[in-house]
């Protein structure tokens, strides 16, 4: 199976503040991950698919970028709405594989 | 809109099984997959499988290999998970969600199924 390492595993940081979260498979996965966010008490929403392409819908403050082993997701302005916890996932081959997340706060 | 709404919370007891259902709204049924993803309480999330809505073949995880059946009913484009077996550990919110024509994306989820298993 494919490990996904996300870092760090929590953040906070300040409205308007860029932050970047590091996702890493443990072999090559191409572009073949995605991101999601999940706010407390909600289901998960896809956010970035194809490691860069912004999901319909989706605020154009999130991004995504890399290839192969390493990925990174950014929050250009961080809002108070972003608090919540994204997790990177890769769909290169089964099972499909999850990073265990990585928790947002405002400082 | 495109939505999926699954049924309700469930207790069990070990050794029983459960069987979540989840009926798609706003596209054609049958489509895309469907993919069922779970989280532990205070955990992350982990995919549990994936199903074909046109000819019902189907990829399950290892972890779930002999104790989980994926179907999907057409007419009522609802699909199902069932989990035999339970142990406490199976005690999660297990999701639904639209996935492509191969495992892979997952652009629509389920509100989740809140499964407890205690004795």
């Amino acid at each position: 199976d494919i490990q996904m390492t996300q870092s760090p595993s929590s953040l906070s940081a300040s409205v308007g503040d860029r932050v970047t979260i590091t996702c890493q498979a443990s072999q090559d996965i191409y572009n073949y991950l995605n991101w999601y966010q999940q706010k407390p008490g909600q289901a998960p929403n896809l956010l970035i698919y194809d490691a860069s392409n912004l999901e319909t819908g989706v605020p154009s403050r999130f991004s995504g970028s890399g290839s192969g082993t390493k990925f990174t997701f950014t929050i250009n302005s961080l809002q108070p709405e972003d608090v919540a916890t994204y997790y990177c996932q890769h769909y290169e081959n089964l099972p499909l594989t999850f990073g265990g997340g990585t928790k947002v706060e405002i400082k | 809109q495109v939505h999926l709404v699954q049924s309700g919370d469930e207790v069990k007891k070990p050794g029983a099984s459960v069987k979540v259902s989840c009926k798609a709204y706003g596209y054609t049924f049958p489509g895309q997959g469907i993919s069922w993803v779970r989280q532990a309480p205070g955990q992350g999330l982990e995919w549990m499988g994936w199903i074909n809505t046109y000819n019902e073949n189907t990829h399950y995880a290892q972890t779930f290999q002999g104790r989980v059946t994926m179907t999907t009913v057409t007419s009522t484009s609802t699909a199902y998970m069932e989990l035999r077996n339970l142990r406490s550990d199976d005690t999660a919110l297990y999701f639904c969600t639209r996935d492509q024509t191969a495992p892979g994306t997952m652009d629509v989820w389920g509100k989740g199924t809140t499964v407890i298993v205690s004795s």
